[in-house]
């Protein structure tokens, strides 16, 4: 079926240290990949997002790599802060783009 | 603020009863997509709208039904409430398909008593 695996749930990091976030899709005609930044009670925002005919992207600390091939896509964040703690989703488009599907979610804690 | 609104933003009511959330998607928006988030679980996709018609659907309940009007606010009714129907119901929008970035409303924050 049509679905976006993410690993790992929790993740914590001590503060200054790198994140790796992981996700997995299904679909091979998924052209669009969002991660989205939830914090506690509010709505999920957009952080990031790559297209197919892109293998990268970085916006400061945070960047997005893709493997096509794998079927499977990271966030990576550099240098936490205290501030990047949050539940954070991958989603990949589906049934050429009419649908977005997302992970379970990650939950990250950086300690500081 | 991402221009989505949703109302209301809480709602308790009991079990056997219907409730109707509504969603205003940003302006120029055509696609509204609806998401249910239980505690501690991820979003789980329910059903798109664009422009009007039914474009999409994940694994949304037969108890639940929704619709995007020729104003292009939409609608989620649920009905037959069961407890482990509470969650936080978010709205989300965008110009067109699932293939740019959906900007999400506060959601509603529905509890069955």
């Amino acid at each position: 079926g049509e679905n976006v695996e993410q690993h790992p749930s929790t993740l914590s990091v001590q503060e200054g240290d790198s994140a790796v976030i992981k996700c997995t899709y299904s679909d091979s005609a998924s052209n669009y990949f969002p991660w989205y930044k939830q914090e506690l009670g509010k709505r999920p925002q957009l952080i990031i997002d790559i297209r197919s005919n892109v293998g990268e992207k970085k916006d400061q600390r945070i960047a997005v790599t893709l493997n096509k091939t794998a079927k499977h896509f990271s966030l990576h964040i550099t240098e936490t802060q205290p501030e990047d703690s949050a539940v954070y989703f991958c989603a990949a488009s589906m049934e050429y783009g009419n649908k977005l599907v997302f992970g379970a979610g990650t939950i990250l804690r950086v300690k500081s | 603020d991402s221009g989505v609104t949703q109302t209301p933003k809480h709602l308790i009511t009991a079990t056997g009863q219907r409730v109707t959330l509504r969603c205003s998607p940003r302006s120029g928006d055509l696609s509204v997509y609806w998401y249910q988030q239980s505690l501690d679980q991820g979003l789980q996709f329910l059903i798109q709208y664009y422009n009007g018609e039914e474009r999409a659907k994940g694994n949304i309940l037969e108890r639940f039904s929704a619709q995007q009007f020729p104003d292009l606010h939409s609608e989620l009714n649920l009905s037959s409430l069961e407890l482990g129907d509470s969650a936080l119901y978010f709205c989300a929008s965008n110009p067109s398909g699932a293939d740019t970035e959906a900007f999400f409303g506060q959601g509603t924050r529905l509890t069955v008593v």
